[in-house]
């Protein structure tokens, strides 16, 4: 199984330039997040999904639109990078259901730099 | 809303012996789930261990245990033989659902030889 994927593991962008990190998970899961860890900081939730259609905030959201047409894609959006969104991207997708072991299962991450 | 303390920014402990990362949640959650992550200097998020708030029992995962004491709202987590490969950053995250998790400033083991 390929779990959690993120894509672009890399990416530089300019102020003002826009891109969405894609994240795809094959495991089913009907809850997906996006968190963002900055240097020295632990992970802070931007947006998250408890199931296709529906989506709602976290601690950090401004500057970030989500959305979530189908179970396995939750793309994060950044509309206008400003240096402030230099940070690593994670996304993750968790399962609830009878023996959930309540794991929350991590993308690699994807390091954006915004110059 | 849940804000985590991890009161030891680095820890050191010599090869095989035992060491205690300590975490401390506060919650207004009536149920929550506690959790335990290591991410190594490459980056990734590894799970270890996870604590329901009603589970009786403490949760134990191979050489990983979580000493869990509501009361005291603490979660510490306890590595027995540690190894070279513990070395890394060790986050305690907790929430009322796993996909809303908080998270604190995370501790660095160092494991020395």
């Amino acid at each position: 199984n390929a779990g959690v994927t993120q894509t672009p593991k890399f990416q530089v962008l300019k102020t003002g330039q826009s891109m969405t990190l894609q994240c795809a998970q094959d495991m089913n899961h009907e809850y997906m997040s996006w968190y963002r860890q900055d240097p020295g900081m632990g992970l802070r939730l931007i947006h998250y999904s408890v199931g296709a259609g529906i989506t709602d905030q976290g601690e950090v959201p401004n500057g970030y639109n989500v959305s979530r047409s189908t179970t396995e894609d939750f793309p994060l959006r950044l509309l206008s990078a400003a240096p402030s969104q230099t940070s690593v991207y994670f996304c993750a997708s968790s399962y609830f259901g009878t023996g959930n072991t309540g794991e929350l299962f991590f993308g690699e991450g994807s390091r954006l730099t915004v110059l | 809303a849940q804000k985590i303390t991890q009161t030891q920014p680095g820890m050191f402990v010599q090869e095989k012996e035992a060491v205690t990362l300590d975490c401390t949640y506060d919650t207004s959650d009536p149920s929550y789930g506690l959790f335990w992550y290591k991410q190594p200097s490459s980056g990734e998020m590894i799970f270890l261990i996870y604590q329901g708030s009603y589970d009786q029992q403490n949760a134990t995962e191979g050489r990983y245990s979580l000493n869990f004491q509501k009361a005291r709202k603490s979660a510490n987590l306890v590595i027995s033989a540690s190894q070279l490969g513990d070395s890394a950053m060790y986050f305690c995250p907790s929430g009322a659902g796993s996909y809303q998790l908080t998270f604190g400033k995370g501790t660095k083991l160092s494991v020395i030889p």
